[in-house]
């Protein structure tokens, strides 16, 4: 089993580009989340999916869209990159419920410019 | 905003020493989680208590809660080198279907 994996994992844009963050999970977990690290931070919340077909926005949504393709996939968009959104991504899923231990993928080092 | 704050924010210590990390939470709670993240990599789980739980053992690990004070400690017990890494607290609402994490604790165990 790969767990959760994401791409890519490096990805330099310039300022207005767009871009499409994958993730993939293979354990069969019905919710998954994803989150951005600032340097020197915890992690934070942009959207989560509790289910296939339902996405809720997180602590900092705002210049992301999201989209949970089915079951195992669940990708982030960011239309029109900003440098506020220079970061690392993580994404997430978890079992049923949401309740229980989260197993995270590497992360994608973005760098926008 | 994030809801546990993690005391240290960094510690260093010698091999073989015991290090503990305090986590303080700000709302009621489902469960609270401590992960581990080694430099450049995600975040791994190492142990999860639920909020009728005062303490719970995994290998060297040792992590208290205390609802009424509402906060945490993870002690890792005869510390070694492969336990440097950043140590995160995170926090189910009642109810919620997400984790709020602390900012973390980064712990430097010294050769």
């Amino acid at each position: 089993n790969a767990g959760v994996t994401q791409t890519p994992k490096f990805q330099v844009l310039k300022t207005g580009q767009s871009m499409t963050l994958q993730c993939a999970q293979d354990m069969n977990h019905n919710s998954m989340y994803w989150y951005r690290q600032d340097p020197g931070m915890g992690l934070r919340l942009i959207y989560y999916s509790a289910s296939e077909g339902t996405t809720d926005k997180g602590e900092v949504p705002n210049g992301y869209n999201v989209s949970r393709l089915n079951k195992r996939e669940f990708s982030l968009r960011l239309e029109s990159a900003a440098p506020s959104q220079t970061s690392v991504y993580f994404c997430a899923s978890s079992e049923a419920g949401g309740f229980g231990e989260q197993y995270f993928g590497p992360g994608t080092r973005l760098t926008v410019t | 905003s994030q809801q546990g704050e993690e005391d240290p924010q960094a510690l260093s210590i010698q091999e073989g020493e015991n290090a503990t990390m305090n986590c303080s939470y700000k709302t009621s709670i489902n469960n609270l989680q401590w992960y581990r993240q080694n430099s450049g990599r995600g975040l791994v789980h190492l142990i999860l208590i639920r909020s009728n739980e005062r303490e719970k053992h995994s290998g060297r690990l040792r992590v208290t809660l205390d609802t009424s004070k509402k906060s945490s400690s993870l002690l890792i017990t005869a510390s070694r080198a492969a336990d440097t890494a950043s140590y995160f607290c995170a926090t189910h609402g009642e109810g919620a279907q997400k984790l709020v994490f602390g900012q973390g604790t980064r712990l430097t165990i010294n050769p």
